[in-house]
Order: structure tokens, then sequence, then C-alpha cells
């Protein structure tokens, strides 16, 4: 079974439109992480946003923001008022501790398109 | 300021041929692994290390071979290469401690068996 899954292989929104990327995670361990990571074209893994299976509240970090329904096992990656660089693949990955050695599971992937 | 660097950056080898990647990194990172991304997936863990001295299996060890001799680096070996080996390989690494503790990637490397 997936451990993640991501839903949309592609999506396109205008710029500095807000968009939102699913992520669906399946887990029983009651303490894990998600991670999302950003891909440009030039194939270089960028960290984004964390969120700790504990955490009380949703994460951000500047544009990004992370709508964590634990409930739902979804950590949907939002991103506020899109541009034009934040055309990329996007990866959502779980860790989960009692896998030790802080290993990450990942998603297969949405490819982002901001239209100008 | 290098992070994590990977060497070489591209490389095209021949059905049965061997060679070795190298991952080095300057932050002092106990934990290192090996990925590979195929095209419309996400990435795969082969092999990773807790510490120096140390190595596990990932999801897709088969065929492929590591060490970490000294802790700042990691090597991913191929013995005899396949067309299935063609990828992009990621090596990343992160602290021991820290639940919240990212993974930091280099820049991958392009490898293409013929």
């Amino acid at each position: 079974a997936q451990k993640i899954t991501q839903t949309q292989p592609g999506m396109f929104v205008q710029e500095k439109e807000a968009v939102t990327l699913d992520c669906t995670y399946d887990t029983s361990d009651p303490s894990y992480g998600l991670f999302w990571y950003k891909q440009p074209s030039s194939g270089e893994m960028i960290f984004l946003i964390y969120q700790g299976s504990y955490d009380q509240q949703n994460a951000t970090e500047g544009r990004y923001s992370l709508n964590f329904q634990k409930a739902r096992k979804s950590a949907n990656l939002v991103i506020s008022a899109s541009q034009l660089g934040d055309s990329a693949m996007y990866f959502c990955a779980m860790r989960e501790y009692n896998q030790g050695a802080q290993k990450l599971v990942f998603g297969q992937g949405t490819r982002l398109t901001i239209n100008p | 300021n290098a992070g994590v660097t990977q060497t070489p950056k591209f490389r095209v080898l021949k059905t049965g041929q061997s060679m070795t990647l190298l991952c080095a990194q300057d932050m002092n990172h106990e934990y290192m692994y090996w990925y590979r991304q195929d095209p419309g997936m996400g990435l795969r863990l082969i092999h990773y290390s807790v510490g120096e001295g140390t190595t596990a299996k990932g999801e897709v060890p088969d065929g492929y071979n590591v060490s970490r001799l000294k802790k700042q680096n990691f090597l991913l070996g191929l013995e005899s290469a396949a067309p299935s080996q063609t990828s992009v390989y990621f090596c990343a690494s992160t602290r021991q401690e820290g639940p919240n503790q990212p993974q930091h990637f280099g820049d991958g490397t392009r490898l293409s068996i013929l």
C-alpha cells in the first residue's frame, strides 16, 4: 500500500492565485513527521516546510503553509500568491519515527505550472 | 557553504561496467542516504547509513553497494551496471537528533546505462 499519495500529477494555476497541493498518508505510528520538498527544473531538492504529528498548529513558512488534518491523514501544501518561480515538482514525504534512522518515504510528486 | 556535494554530475556507462558515486557533506551529519529518482516516481531509498562504518538496506538495494569509511563521505557503487539502473541519484544527509530535521540533498547525479 502506498504510504504517501499525491493524487494530482499536474496542476496549472494563474500567477498570484493561491494553490493547494494534496498529500495523504498512511501510517499506524502515532509519531511521525511530514515534509514538503520542491524540485525545480534544475533538479535540486529544496526543503520547504515540516509538520509534526503532535504539533498543535499548522506549520507556516513565508508563503507556504501546511493544512494538516490528522483525522483525515492529509497534509496539503498551500502556496499563497503564486509566482512564476513556483513552477516545479513538489514532493510530500513522511518520516515514521519507529522506523528509525529518520528515513523518508516520498510520494510521486505533483508538477505545478504557474501561468503568467 | 557546500552542504552536500555529489560527484560526478553526469555519467554514461555501458552495461556491465562498474562505477562509484561519491557523496560528501560538510555539516557533520550522522545520517546519510542514497536515493534514486525515476521518471514519474518519487525518490526511493537505496541504502542509508546511521554513522561512520555502518550501512543498511533501503527499499531498492539490489545491484548496489555502499560504504561509509569516513563520516563525511558516503559512496554508492554499481558493480555491474544494468540499463534498469539508468536514473537520477540523490544523496542526502541529516542530523541524528531532532524529529523535525530535514534531509539536505545534493544536486543529483544523472546516470545512463547503455
